[in-house]
């Protein structure tokens, strides 16, 4: 079955970029209905729709992080990847990728997340 | 932009309750409403999508109800493994997550 696995840096200092990159396995990133997605989670809050991108490199975003935000996609190395400029301290959180789609349009499944602290 | 609400935030329950959360669309968003599982630490996982239909593997102890704007998750017998917090999200524009609804044991 399909599994995504998100990597990169935990530790970001204020004002510079953070970086993710999701590898999807068991399946193709370029399948028809779906789109790669980010989330994340502040501690002890609620979960963050950050954005998704079709294999075709067609883009939506949060409007709230939409200035801040590119996701891209490596179709070749079955891979999506986050970058959000600049970061400050509220962007520290768990960042998960996830697949959202289908007929009914829903995540599943998550990567395991990555905690990201911004910090100097 | 469609905002949701749940209620209550937090629940404390025993093995064996029958639990109920509420999950309410600022708009109508027919029936499409998913619901998710998280443990602490973990990823979330999905129960229920398009409101009701329960995602392959889930008990059917779970199961969704609601179409328009007000939803809800009941589970028919909580079980020890059910202790964790529960999220609603609405598919029907670009996606957005209910505050969460936390289960603990009594």
């Amino acid at each position: 079955q399909v599994q995504l696995q998100e990597s990169g840096p935990g530790l970001v200092k204020p004002s510079q970029t953070l970086s993710l990159t999701c590898t999807v396995s068991g399946g193709s990133i370029s399948g028809a209905i779906y789109y790669w997605s980010w989330i994340r989670q502040h501690p002890g809050k609620g979960l963050e729709w950050i954005g998704y991108i079709y294999h075709s490199g067609s883009t939506y975003y949060n409007p709230s992080l939409k200035s801040r935000v590119t996701i891209s996609v490596d179709t070749s190395k079955n891979q999506f990847s986050l970058k959000l400029s600049p970061v400050t301290a509220a962007d520290t959180a768990v960042y998960y990728c996830a697949r959202y789609g289908g007929n009914d349009n829903r995540f599943d499944p998550w990567g395991q997340g990555t905690l990201v602290t911004v910090s100097s | 932009d469609i905002q949701m609400t749940q209620s209550p935030s937090s629940l404390s329950a025993s093995v064996g309750d029958r639990v109920t959360i509420a999950c309410r669309a600022s708009q109508s968003i027919s029936m499409s409403l998913n619901w998710y599982q998280q443990k602490p630490g973990k990823a979330p996982k999905l129960l229920i999508y398009a409101a009701s239909t329960l995602q392959s593997g889930v008990p059917s102890r779970f199961s969704g109800t609601g179409s328009g704007t007000d939803f809800t998750l009941t589970i028919s017998s909580l079980q020890p493994e059910d202790f964790a917090t529960y999220h609603c999200q609405q598919s029907y524009t670009t996606p957005r997550f209910g505050p969460g609804t936390k289960v603990d044991i009594k």
